[in-house]
């Protein structure tokens, strides 16, 4: 079983519509969480951190945590053309604070 | 203020070569790290900086590898000799304090012919 799993894609959104990613983690002691946005070719963007259960909204992004059930979601509201990349799941390490476990990323393909 | 910044962007060397990869962390950030993207694969943790000392090298694959970073500044990731399966895509990332996000560098793809 991966440490941070969630689904490839792709995910094809419709322009204006709402994208909804999820995340598992296997390690119930992570306390830091985190989604990234990678353009194809490019460094892997920073877009939400989360750390408590509940939802957290930065502009058009929505992290969602429930600890309980060791998931973590991204939504994007009103998805743009410029939102079609790879978003990845980020979760630091039980054993080491600094170190973060990747889910190997879901492609979303927003279409006009 | 500029952000994590990686020299060389590609590097294409054989088998048996030695290559030295090299990171600038944003200003300011102590903490420093290397990850690594081989194709198809998720990205992996390599080694964690605090400052100048190794805090965690628990992902580094063998003894083929070396980081260092001196001064606690820039740091470098050495590969002598390097194999096939090196190939792929390092990340350096830095951030202010554990338990935030990282900022990553924009990579260098290492291609080992």
């Amino acid at each position: 079983q991966k440490e941070v799993e969630q689904n490839s894609g792709p995910l094809s959104v419709p322009e204006g519509a709402i994208a909804s990613l999820n995340c598992t983690y296997s390690d119930r002691v992570s306390q830091s969480f985190f989604w990234y946005r990678q353009y194809s070719g490019k460094s892997p963007e920073l877009i939400m951190s989360i750390y408590s259960n509940g939802d957290k909204e930065d502009g058009r992004f929505t992290a969602q945590l429930n600890k309980a059930s060791q998931y973590v979601s991204l939504l994007i509201r009103d998805s743009q053309p410029s939102d079609s990349a790879t978003y990845l799941c980020a979760v630091n390490g039980a054993d080491s604070w600094g170190k973060l476990q990747f889910g190997a990323g879901t492609q979303v393909v927003v279409t006009p | 203020e500029a952000g994590v910044t990686q020299f060389p962007s590609h590097s294409v060397i054989e088998k048996g070569q030695t290559v030295t990869l090299r990171c600038d962390p944003i200003s300011g950030h102590d903490n420093l790290y290397w990850y690594r993207r081989v194709m198809g694969k998720e990205i992996k943790f390599l080694l964690h900086f605090v400052k100048e000392s190794k805090q965690d090298e628990s992902g580094m694959p063998n003894n083929r590898f070396l980081a260092e970073r001196t001064g606690g500044t820039y740091s470098t990731l050495k590969v002598q000799p390097a194999e096939l399966e090196d190939s792929g895509v390092y990340f350096c990332a830095s951030s202010q304090d554990l338990g935030w996000g990282a900022f990553f560098g924009q990579g260098t793809r290492l291609t080992v012919v």
